[in-house]
């Protein structure tokens, strides 16, 4: 069956423009995380969705930052007026349910801030 | 807070054991995870053990969890070059659903 999709796959922008990242979770997955990869660092985590509960929104690293989940499944992650410090490789990642697992990732949009 | 700390790479030879270390400092974990990452690629859930568990052995993949020390550990037996990737250990809390992910470990398998 299909995987966790992510797109775009790259996204080159420049600084103080708006982004918009799209992930679509496996059918039926209720739990979607959204992580933030840079170059030599682990996984930050950024936002989690479960179901219709209000997103743990903890990690995200500033207002500028947003996500939300149309009903319960595609996601988008915007980035207002992007920064240098933006890019990295986003990945996208769901699972059955709120028990942590076993996470199914997307491959990723690597999003470059020029 | 927590705190889960891997080495940044290790270098083995093709058909030899690797032997990935982790420590993690959150005393109330209840799962351990080990992801694999493969050149532009996301992470590939390789395997995860209960806090309650010293051991679980998975074809060429053993891992050994030393709760006493916060001590995980990932063996390949005869690894391959295709075992070449970053290798992620993760832990997750009891009523926490967010894993705290270490940095990574780059497996390089030489022929």
């Amino acid at each position: 069956g299909a995987g966790v999709s992510q797109s775009p796959s790259n996204k080159v922008t420049e600084k103080g423009k708006d982004v918009e990242l799209r992930c679509d979770p496996i059918s039926g997955h209720t739990a979607l995380y959204w992580y933030r990869q840079s170059l030599g660092q682990g996984l930050e985590f950024l936002i989690y969705f479960q179901g219709n509960s209000a997103p743990d929104k903890s990690g995200l690293p500033s207002d500028r930052f947003s996500a939300e989940r149309t009903g319960g499944s595609v996601s988008t992650l915007t980035i207002q007026r992007t920064q240098q410090e933006d890019s990295a490789v986003y990945l996208c990642a769901s699972s059955l349910g709120p028990e942590i697992y076993e996470q199914y990732f997307g491959p990723g949009t690597r999003l470059t801030v020029t | 807070g927590e705190d889960v700390e891997q080495s940044l790479f290790l270098s083995v030879r093709e058909g030899d054991s690797s032997v990935i270390n982790c420590t993690y400092t959150d005393s109330s974990s209840t799962y351990l995870y080990w992801y694999k990452q493969e050149p532009g690629a996301g992470l590939q859930l390789l395997t995860y053990i209960f806090s309650n568990m010293d051991m679980k052995q998975d074809q060429r993949l053993t891992v050994l969890l030393n709760k006493k020390d916060k001590h995980l550990s990932l063996r390949i037996a005869d690894t391959q070059t295709g075992d070449s990737a970053i290798y992620f250990c993760a832990e997750g809390a009891g009523g926490s659903y967010i894993p705290t992910f270490g940095r990574g470990t780059s497996l390089i398998v030489h022929p």
